[in-house]
């Protein structure tokens, strides 16, 4: 199984409104990663956690609180968002940050829209 | 600091022709570099990852090459198809890091039966 599941597909919440992304990997990868990738742009790495600890945090505002329950879930807390963070949200993973196994398998992201 | 450059944004060709992108980088030396495929609305697809110390890697229609000195790596797709249309990314580990990259903006490919 090399597949990603991320939910929900589609998301529109208000700025008032809390809501959780969900990312799942049966892979035994123990890198696990969120990107955000705006229309035409590339994708731009937010967080990636390590063995479920957070490794990398990309100066993300606190608006944006990433969890990971165990190695093969990944999260991330949406509260107080601006329209502005409408974009698709990605969910990778990697069998590690090291050694030779360095290619990424990305979900088919979550749709975010902010009203 | 580090730049990733794909310097086409759309590039169209005829099917059956050999599409070559490009992709260059400034101001670091990566230990290796990947490319990805990336259908609308979709999370992006790992095809190939070129090390340093290798010239060309070959999979199937698709060619890479690695250029440490000119600081650039070709990505060639053979006979192209209708199929093979979507936006390619190349991508690089963010310098200092194990494993997390930097994506280039990619380069949309349009194949015209």
């Amino acid at each position: 199984d090399t597949e990603v599941t991320q939910t929900p597909k589609h998301l529109v919440m208000g700025m008032t409104n809390k809501k959780s992304l969900k990312c799942e990997q049966h892979m035994g990868h123990r890198a696990m990663y969120w990107y955000k990738q705006k229309a035409k742009k590339p994708p731009e790495l937010m967080f990636v956690y390590s063995y479920e600890k957070l490794s990398i945090n990309e100066s993300v505002p606190s608006r944006f609180s990433p969890e990971c329950p165990n190695s093969s879930l990944l999260n991330l807390h949406l509260h107080a968002l601006q329209p502005e963070d409408s974009a698709l949200y990605l969910c990778a993973s990697s069998q590690d940050l090291g050694g030779t196994h360095y290619e990424q398998y990305f979900g088919p992201g979550t749709r975010l829209t902010v009203t | 600091s580090q730049k990733i450059e794909q310097n086409s944004e759309a590039l169209n060709i005829q099917e059956g022709k050999t599409a070559t992108l490009t992709c260059n980088y400034t101001n670091y030396s990566p230990a290796y570099l990947q490319w990805y495929r990336q259908d609308p609305g979709r999370g992006p697809v790992f095809l190939l990852l070129i090390r340093e110390n290798e010239k060309e890697k070959r999979k199937e229609r698709l060619k890479v090459t690695f250029d440490t000195t000119l600081k650039q790596s070709l990505f060639h797709i053979t006979a192209s198809q209708p199929a093979d249309s979507a936006t390619y990314l190349c991508a690089l580990p963010l310098r200092g890091s194990q494993g997390n990259l930097i994506f280039g903006k990619g380069t949309k490919l349009s194949v015209k039966p």
